[in-house]
């Protein structure tokens, strides 16, 4: 079975700019959620998707949106790209809200 | 504010040796956590997890415990090998997220 996958693997965007990241779910999973990785610290959580209905939010900028699709993917979008956005964007997804999450390898952005 | 911290950045450990990587979290109201081990390159995987009712749980080569009381989780593994070589973090669970601490780099010495 596929694990979490997410697209794309790197990209390098120029501040200002737009980016979409995208997640597709362990099949079956109705729970996705969103984290940001800064270099040498622990994830962050950006947010939860439940059933397409945003459960939670953690504490990002408005920049920062996301939706949830009818399959269950998801994107994660930011606008207004700045230096410090740069970071691993990882995707958990579980069966339901409270069950454990299984991470995606991750999208590596670089804003220059 | 709530928070996840681990109590040692770095850990060096001599292979075959046991490892114990400790973790302070300080959400009284967390009910769920987790133990992961990332790689470089790649997102954090699962090792072993514990809700709060129990106080240990055991997995293949590794152990959890957790400490209600001083808020204290740690993750033993036996028989250290190179491949456990990671980083590891411990995260707790408050409602629908998870909160990590800043994790423990684990070098296994040949």
């Amino acid at each position: 079975d596929a694990g979490v996958t997410q697209s794309p693997t790197h990209l390098i965007k120029t501040r200002g700019q737009h980016v979409t990241l995208r997640c597709s779910p362990i099949s079956g999973h109705k729970s996705v959620s969103w984290y940001q990785q800064v270099l040498g610290q622990g994830p962050q959580f950006i947010f939860q998707y439940y059933e397409k209905e945003e459960r939670g939010r953690g504490n990002f900028p408005d920049r920062f949106s996301a939706r949830q699709f009818p399959n269950y993917s998801s994107e994660l979008n930011v606008n207004a790209l700045l230096l410090g956005d740069s970071a691993l964007y990882l995707c958990a997804s579980s069966f339901e809200v409270a069950d454990g999450y299984t991470f995606g390898s991750g999208t590596r952005l670089t804003v220059v | 504010g709530e928070s996840v911290g681990l109590h040692l950045p770095t850990l060096s450990v001599q292979e075959g040796d046991n490892s114990i990587i400790n973790c302070a979290y300080s959400n009284s109201a967390s009910d769920y956590f987790i133990w992961y081990k990332q790689e470089s390159g790649k997102g954090p995987q699962f090792i072993i997890d514990i809700r709060s009712n129990m106080d240990k749980r055991q997995g293949q080569r590794v152990t959890v415990l957790l400490n209600k009381t001083v808020k204290h989780l740690s993750l033993q593994i036996a028989a250290t090998q190179p491949g456990d070589s990671a980083v590891y973090f411990c995260a707790e669970r408050n409602d629908y997220k998870l909160s990590f601490g800043a994790g423990t780099t684990v070098t296994v010495r040949a």
